[in-house]
């Protein structure tokens, strides 16, 4: 069984620039959620994933947007970035209609600068 | 609004200790609480998830128990391994985000 995976591990931008963030969801799992974690907090939902259509948004801006692919993997686009994007940007993916369980991969540590 | 508070926001243990950790819910409607262990700029690593008040589920040295407004996190016997972030969340119906709590950060030392 293929864990969730995420790439790139670490990324450095600059203010105004754009970023994509990508994640692999474990294996028999159709649902990818994406969350926000800045140092020393939980994570915040940002948004989710289920057959190639967002169904759930957090309180995020537009400029936060996502896709989804039949392999059921998915990307994390932000536009216009802003100092405050500094985070571990996680993705998590289960089963929907199972047990719900919810399983995270290692993030993507992006610093905006 | 659907919250969840974490108690106390950092623990040190001497090695063998045995100690509590708090989550306090309020949720209109819980779907499940989990818990989960974080290692510094890692992602969260899934421990358990409870569904009902009553429910207990155990793993190694951690025990996890779920009432109507908190769940608690026992720790019996900690060893060094065992320091991390402990992460509480709560699902909320319609789409299933979780809602976590900002953590306790466990610190065991020998």
């Amino acid at each position: 069984e293929t864990g969730v995976t995420q790439s790139p591990t670490h990324l450095i931008k600059t203010r105004g620039q754009q970023v994509t963030l990508r994640c692999s969801s474990q294996s028999g799992h159709n649902t990818v959620s994406w969350y926000q974690q800045a140092l020393g907090q939980g994570p915040q939902f940002i948004f989710q994933y289920y057959r190639e259509e967002e169904n759930g948004r957090g309180n995020f801006p537009p400029r936060f947007s996502g896709l989804q692919f039949p392999n059921y993997s998915s990307e994390l686009n932000v536009n216009a970035l802003e100092l405050d994007d500094s985070a571990l940007y996680l993705c998590a993916s289960y089963l929907a209609g199972g047990n719900n369980e919810q399983f995270f991969g290692p993030g993507t540590r992006l610093t905006v600068l | 609004e659907d919250q969840v508070t974490q108690s106390p926001e950092a623990l040190r243990l001497q090695e063998g200790e045995s100690s509590s950790l708090n989550c306090s819910y309020t949720v209109s409607g819980l779907r499940g609480l989990f818990w989960y262990r974080q290692d510094p700029g890692k992602g969260p690593e899934f421990l358990f998830t409870l569904y009902s008040a009553g429910e207990e589920k155990e793993k190694e040295r951690l025990k996890a128990t779920l009432t109507k407004k908190e769940s608690f996190l026992h720790i019996t016997a900690p060893k060094p391994e065992d320091s991390a972030t402990y992460l509480c969340a709560v699902q909320a119906p319609g789409y299933n985000k979780l809602i976590f709590g900002a953590g306790t950060r466990l610190a065991v030392h020998p």
